[in-house]
């Protein structure tokens, strides 16, 4: 199973906003709206950050939210901040009935 | 307080077999799917395999597809995955996912699979 793509690394600034894309096909991504994203700090149990496309559960800041076009998924925190330095992973339900998460993305807050 | 805890894991000679235990509390276990899911060393995530709340459905990668066998046990709150002629490429932390629309919102800490000779 090839996973989504996504960027190995993003960087930006405290208070800028950051995007993070994760490509998938029409099998995917493009197909279900069952596309989530997680938040994984070093040594730290994964956190589920978005889910269904644009959904956040409680406690979850508003600053996180998620979009999708196409077979393109994307995940924009805006306002930086340095708590946000992690890795992040997206995940899609597959046609194939099975799911499959993006490679990761080591966000850097300068 | 949502609880889930993964035991079972260990080092395991290749071909050889082990089987993970999860046990769940905080939630009404009979209402949930759950998932394992794993993350070798320095890699990514890697879903492996799905059981609906019913059982009436399951899914497995195809990378464990044949080797590996997703139970569970809604009396006891549990889930467990048995996972026989193990590789190399199986060496991970082994993580008791809980499932909600294909979202992961609940982590076990995990247990790290080793399979070395």
């Amino acid at each position: 199973q090839s996973a989504l793509t996504q960027p190995a690394s993003v960087s930006g600034s405290p208070g800028q906003p950051i995007t993070i894309s994760c490509a998938g096909t029409s099998s995917d991504v493009g197909a279900y709206n069952f596309v989530s994203w997680y938040q994984v700090h070093p040594g730290k149990v994964p956190k589920l950050m978005i889910y269904e496309v644009s959904n956040r559960p409680s406690g979850i800041s508003s600053r996180f939210s998620g979009f999708k076009s196409g077979n393109t998924a994307s995940l924009t925190i805006s306002g930086l901040q340095a708590e946000d330095e992690a890795d992040y992973y997206c995940s899609s339900f597959r046609s194939s009935g099975t799911l499959v998460f993006g490679g990761g993305t080591r966000l850097t807050v300068l | 307080e949502v609880l889930l805890v993964e035991s079972g894991g260990g080092l395991v000679q290749p071909g050889g077999s082990l089987r993970l235990s999860c046990e769940a509390s905080g939630f009404i276990f009979s209402h949930y799917s759950m998932n394992w899911v794993r993350q070798a060393p320095g890699r990514g995530l890697e879903w492996v395999s799905y059981m609906t709340s019913d059982l009436a459905t399951i899914y497995y990668a195809d990378s464990v597809r044949g080797r590996f066998t997703i139970s569970r046990d809604n009396a006891r709150g549990s889930v467990y995955l048995q996972m026989n002629s193990l590789r190399d490429e199986d060496t991970a932390v082994y993580y008791c996912v809980r499932g909600v629309q294909w979202g992961f919102d609940n982590w076990g800490q995990g247990t790290l699979v080793t399979v070395s000779s």
